[in-house]
């Protein structure tokens, strides 16, 4: 079955980029009219919907997030990425990657583990 | 953007009884509606789908029910596994999606 594993740096200065990578294992990121999903969870706090990409590249944002973040996919490592820039204590979570449902069906199963990231000088 | 709003924030239950946690969404989703149970240190598992669906694997005590704008997850005969703490979240029509704040099912 499709797994997806988190990395990345755990420690992110403040006004640097966040970058994490999801590795999808057990079947092809192009198989299937499915969404990549990146969520998030502050320490302590509730699940933040970031962005969805899909591997044809298409987008979708969450606003609160638009003007800093950048999604990627890239399909001959078959993986998908997450640049977050000029971050802040405020971006300090659980950064967790996730496939969405088939075709627009954005339910979010299954996850990776979770990569935790620290924002701090 | 829709607001889901969760309730109770904690539920303290026994095990062998039953619980029944309730979703609010700010406007309609149709049956565009998840369910997640969240163990710590642990990423969340896909419970329920389509309002009413259950995933894959998910016991038949789970069950969720619901349609429009309230939304309900009904947990039968609590396991010690189940205490955990349980989201919402809608997937209608356009993004951004949105999560409840979550619900705390603790032990009695």
């Amino acid at each position: 079955q499709v797994q997806l594993q988190e990395s990345g740096p755990g420690l992110v200065k403040p006004s640097q980029t966040l970058s994490l990578i999801c590795t999808v294992s057990g079947g092809s990121i192009t198989s299937g009219d499915y969404s990549w999903t990146w969520i998030r969870q502050p320490p302590g706090k509730g699940l933040e919907w970031l962005g969805d990409i899909y591997h044809s590249g298409s987008t979708f944002y969450n606003p609160s997030l638009k003007r800093r973040l950048t999604m990627s996919v890239d399909t001959s490592r078959n993986l998908f990425s997450l640049r977050l820039n000029s971050v802040t204590a405020a971006d300090t979570a659980v950064y967790f990657c996730a496939r969405g449902g088939p075709s627009g069906a954005n339910w979010f199963d299954p996850w990776g583990q979770g990569a935790p990231v620290t924002v701090s000088s | 953007e829709i607001v889901l709003t969760q309730s109770p924030a904690t539920l303290s239950v026994s095990p062998g009884e039953s619980a029944t946690l309730s979703c609010w969404a700010s406007q309609s989703v149709n049956d565009n509606l998840a369910w997640y149970q969240q163990k710590p240190g642990q990423a969340p598992r896909l419970l329920i789908y389509d309002a009413s669906a259950r995933a894959t694997g998910v016991p038949a005590r789970f069950s969720g029910g619901g349609s429009g704008s309230v939304f309900i997850l009904t947990i039968n005969s609590l396991q010690s596994e189940d205490f955990a703490v349980y989201y919402c979240q809608h997937y209608n029509t356009w993004p951004p999606w949105t999560f409840g704040q979550g619900t705390k099912v603790e032990i009695k």
